[in-house]
């Protein structure tokens, strides 16, 4: 009920072309859905995040597409570049008892080729 | 401001040995979480402080334990390491007041157990 799933596991995009990213969920308490990114050696960043509100939220080349009733969320990144290059994690939040409990997927790692 | 500061980078302990990782988030956050990273496992929950208490906690051996400072600081403990508790152990710090807070990582501390 806590998880998250997340697919793929890795992807390989050309130059250029889009990545998506699909996670889903069972909870529907969860209430943000944060996407973070991750480059070797770094910390997890937040890129971009949802509430269920919303159907989808763009910045810039990245894209989420949210749909509550299949209980589905997706990154899509347009014009991949290789700088693109990193682990990404989709993530759900559930505000409970006055504070916020950050549940993760497992990650796609992302390759972007030339 | 400056990001959340985690040391130290990276250690090298031997089983049965034990080890304490220090925090110190962002100026003004209050809560900090922290996070065991595998390729095996994915971002996995530790446990979770707020104003020196521990809020929450995930499914880990009492082995592993923390404490926070008055200061917002803290820092987690393993003992009695074991080969499976190598891993990148993340930090994050939130203001956790409100709902969709973001979590800021640090870079993580590596730890590699012999």
């Amino acid at each position: 009920q806590q998880q998250v799933k997340q697919s793929p596991q890795s992807l390989i995009v050309q130059k250029g072309g889009i990545s998506i990213i699909n996670c889903a969920y069972e909870n529907t308490a969860f209430d943000y859905f944060p996407w973070y990114q991750q480059f070797p050696g770094k910390g997890p960043a937040l890129l971009i995040a949802i509430r269920p509100d919303v159907s989808e939220k763009k910045e810039g080349r990245f894209t989420i597409s949210f749909n509550k009733s299949a209980k589905q969320f997706s990154l899509h990144i347009m014009d991949s570049q290789p700088g693109d290059s990193a682990t990404y994690f989709c993530a759900a939040t559930l505000f409970s008892g006055g504070y916020n409990k950050l549940i993760f997927g497992a990650g796609t790692r992302l390759a972007v080729h030339p | 401001k400056a990001g959340v500061t985690q040391t130290p980078r990276y250690l090298i302990k031997t089983r049965g040995q034990q080890v304490t990782l220090s925090c110190s988030p962002i100026s003004g956050h209050r809560s900090v979480s922290w996070y065991q990273q595998t390729p095996g496992q994915g971002l996995q929950f530790l446990f979770e402080y707020f104003s020196e208490t521990q809020r929450n906690k995930g499914n880990f051996p009492g082995r592993f334990s923390g404490r926070q400072f008055s200061n917002s600081r803290s820092e987690m403990n393993v003992s009695t390491l074991e080969l499976g508790d190598s891993a990148l152990y993340l930090c994050a710090s939130s203001l956790a007041v409100r709902q969709g807070n973001e979590q800021f990582f640090g870079p993580g501390t590596r730890l590699t157990v012999l």
